[in-house]
């Protein structure tokens, strides 16, 4: 089973709302990400939890933040988003998320996110 | 310059026709990946190539890793209107902290029936 799920698969949002996406492996990976992919362009990372620990923050604004309540689980609040926020976000899981090792990883449907 | 360039961006053909798509890198890379994406949906993973010269077969789809791995192709022989998408490459820089994916920009392709 190399399957990630993602929900809700589309949010409509306006700017003053909260809500969170979620994210679901039971691959035993020890790995997962967020990314944001605007429409024609490739995936751009936002954050990665190695181990349940944030491993990687690229930058993102606080009004995204990252939650890994256990290794199966990835969580992302939103909170008082932008218009440019819209776009589609992805999950991904890999084994270790380490440095040095092949460590394919394995991506979710999306959550088509649009903020009004 | 993006670290990994892909070529074309975009690719045209008719059915039972053939195609490769190219994804270079002055950089050496671990291992790199090739996904599928279709428009609103997540990047299905094709294949990973790891060992320097592998080449894999899926299919009607032919995947070779350069010898020195910084660069990588993928053809595809007798194209359906099913592989009709976007496909992307991806792969860790074997000098990278972490496990930070760098994407090509994609190559869309459109198999005309």
């Amino acid at each position: 089973d190399t399957e990630v799920t993602q929900t809700p698969k589309h949010l409509v949002m306006g700017m003053t709302n909260k809500k969170s996406l979620k994210c679901e492996q039971h691959m035993g990976h020890r790995a997962m990400y967020w990314y944001k992919q605007k429409a024609k362009k490739p995936p751009e990372l936002m954050f990665v939890y190695s181990y349940e620990k944030l491993s990687i923050n690229e930058s993102v604004p606080s009004r995204f933040s990252p939650e890994c309540p256990n290794s199966s689980l990835l969580n992302l609040h939103l909170h008082a988003l932008q218009p440019e926020d819209s776009a589609l976000y992805l999950c991904a899981s890999s084994p270790t998320g380490l440095a040095g090792n092949p460590d394919t990883q394995y991506f979710g449907p999306g959550t088509r996110l649009t903020v009004l | 310059t993006q670290l990994l360039e892909q070529s074309p961006q975009f690719l045209s053909i008719q059915e039972g026709e053939n195609l490769t798509v190219y994804c270079n890198s002055s950089s050496v890379f671990s291992s790199l990946q090739w996904y599928r994406q279709e428009p609103g949906e997540g990047p299905v993973l094709l294949v990973t190539v790891v060992t320097g010269g592998e080449v894999k077969k899926l299919k009607r789809l032919t995947f070779q890793f350069g010898d020195a791995r910084k660069d990588s192709s993928l053809h595809i022989t007798a194209a359906q209107p099913g592989d009709t998408g976007l496909y992307l490459c991806a792969g860790v820089p074997i000098k990278a902290a972490g496990n930070k994916l760098t994407f090509g920009g994609g190559t869309r392709v459109l198999v005309k029936p």
